[in-house]
């Protein structure tokens, strides 16, 4: 699976929209980005994932660089319950379980009143 | 409601002292997995499983066992529990129709003197 590369930290204001950048510059093909999120000692949580077009749900939007090397996942109305640490993974879509999720450092997200 | 539970949540023992954390999942899915999370070193996999009685080692599955009897259950077993795996412990359950969405369960804390 490709590297991603996320910055350690970011803060946001209370209502406003949070952008958080990940690199992955390495990405072959048939990788898909996902994003996870984990709030404070609780199990991870999906968050959405997308190939090559911008994807969105209720959580959040993702959008993908044309030559998807990076993408953004946005938090259109970050509220206090977002502050969480976000993990971009790269990850290829197969059959076989055994390619599970590696999660690396993440960006510690930091909504503030 | 679709769910991961785990149990116990948080447990202390010492060293030598055999013990199972239980997993189980309400939503029939075939694939299971057991990750550890320690600060720095972000979530590792442990030991995943495809179906009842199929079951292979993650990255880190040296000091644990694991068993799949049933679909639902995915128990991790430490034989002879050692300070250096305090830790804390997530199992998830993915679904076979999508690798995007692996439900977390809430997670083991676990403390090993």
């Amino acid at each position: 699976d490709a590297k991603t590369t996320q910055p350690t930290s970011m803060d946001c204001a209370e209502g406003r929209a949070a952008n958080l950048p990940c690199n992955h510059s390495t990405i072959s093909g048939n990788e898909y980005v996902y994003w996870y999120r984990q709030i404070h000692s609780q199990g991870p949580q999906y968050i959405i994932h997308g190939l090559k077009n911008n994807e969105t749900n209720e959580m959040a939007s993702l959008i993908i660089t044309e030559d998807r090397k990076s993408s953004t996942l946005i938090l259109p109305h970050a509220t206090l319950r977002d502050t969480a640490v976000y993990y971009c993974i790269a990850l290829q879509m197969n059959n076989n379980a055994g390619n599970m999720l590696t999660f690396g450092g993440g960006t510690r997200l930091m909504v503030k009143p | 409601e679709a769910q991961v539970t785990q149990n116990p949540r948080y447990l202390i023992t010492v060293t030598g002292k055999k013990l199972t954390v239980t997993c189980s999942q309400n939503m029939n899915h075939e694939y299971m997995s057991w990750y550890r999370q320690d600060p720095g070193l972000g979530l590792r996999q442990i030991y995943y499983s495809m179906n009842v009685e199929v079951t292979d080692k993650g990255d880190v599955p040296e000091g644990y066992k694991v068993s799949r009897k049933e679909k639902r259950n995915f128990p991790l077993i430490l034989e002879s529990p050692s300070p250096n795996q305090t830790s804390l412990y997530f199992c998830a359950s993915i679904s076979r129709e999508g690798r995007e969405t692996q439900y977390f369960g809430p997670g083991t804390r676990l403390l090993v003197l």
